[in-house]
């Protein structure tokens, strides 16, 4: 079956403009997970999706990032008033959701702020 | 406070050469640690996990809790082994992931 899937596979934006970060889960995985690969920083856990569960936004850097997750499948990471620090790989991947499940990463968005 | 240590960015050995990636971890229960590897232009995918105790393409890896260590080894290194490498640990569900190391196999 087909990955996790995201969009678009880069982005360029100016600095202080809107930007949506889209994935598609694996079909039947109930956990889905965001994260963030910079020069630099490594990989940074942005924020994490279990079912109906409230998410575990602990690792969103400020306020002016958000996600959501629309029936428990699709995500989106929506980042306001973007600023040149945000410019980096944002990657998605999803799990089962079983503790000791494996967690399949997708392609990730590269995202340029000018 | 969950973390994990790679101290080496970059790592260039020859081809036939033994490859040891070092990884080192913090956390104050039992841990579970994986080997992530990106390949170029290719995801992110596991390479192993420390509770399966096997070898994928030739590389293994052992957990001392001790030392607090989960190093990568591979006794012949191979041109196709070139890639980026992250060890990272999980408490709760989500992962907490080392800077990386780049492994570069030279012929």
């Amino acid at each position: 079956g087909a990955g996790v899937s995201q969009s678009p596979s880069n982005k360029v934006t100016e600095k202080g403009k809107d930007v949506e970060l889209r994935c598609d889960p694996i079909s039947g995985h109930t956990a889905l997970y965001w994260y963030r690969q910079s020069l630099g920083q490594g990989l940074e856990f942005l924020i994490y999706f279990q079912g109906n569960s409230a998410p575990d936004k602990s690792g969103l850097p400020s306020d002016r990032f958000s996600a959501e997750r629309t029936g428990g499948s699709v995500s989106t990471l929506t980042i306001q008033r973007t600023q040149q620090e945000d410019s980096a790989v944002y990657l998605c991947a999803s799990s089962f959701g079983q503790s000791r499940d494996i967690q399949y990463f997708g392609a990730g968005t590269r995202l340029s702020v000018l | 406070a969950q973390r994990v240590t790679q101290p080496e960015k970059l790592l260039s050995v020859f081809k036939g050469a033994p490859v040891e990636l070092k990884c080192n971890y913090s956390y104050s229960g039992s841990p579970e640690l994986f080997w992530y590897v990106q390949y170029s232009r290719q995801r992110l995918q596991l390479l192993l996990r420390h509770i399966s105790r096997e070898s994928i393409k030739g590389f293994t890896a052992d957990l001392n809790k001790g030392e607090t260590s989960f190093h990568l080894k591979k006794p012949f290194a191979q041109e196709e082994d070139s890639a980026m490498y992250y060890c990272a640990l999980r408490g709760a569900q989500k992962l907490v992931f080392g800077q990386g190391t780049r492994l570069t196999i030279n012929p």
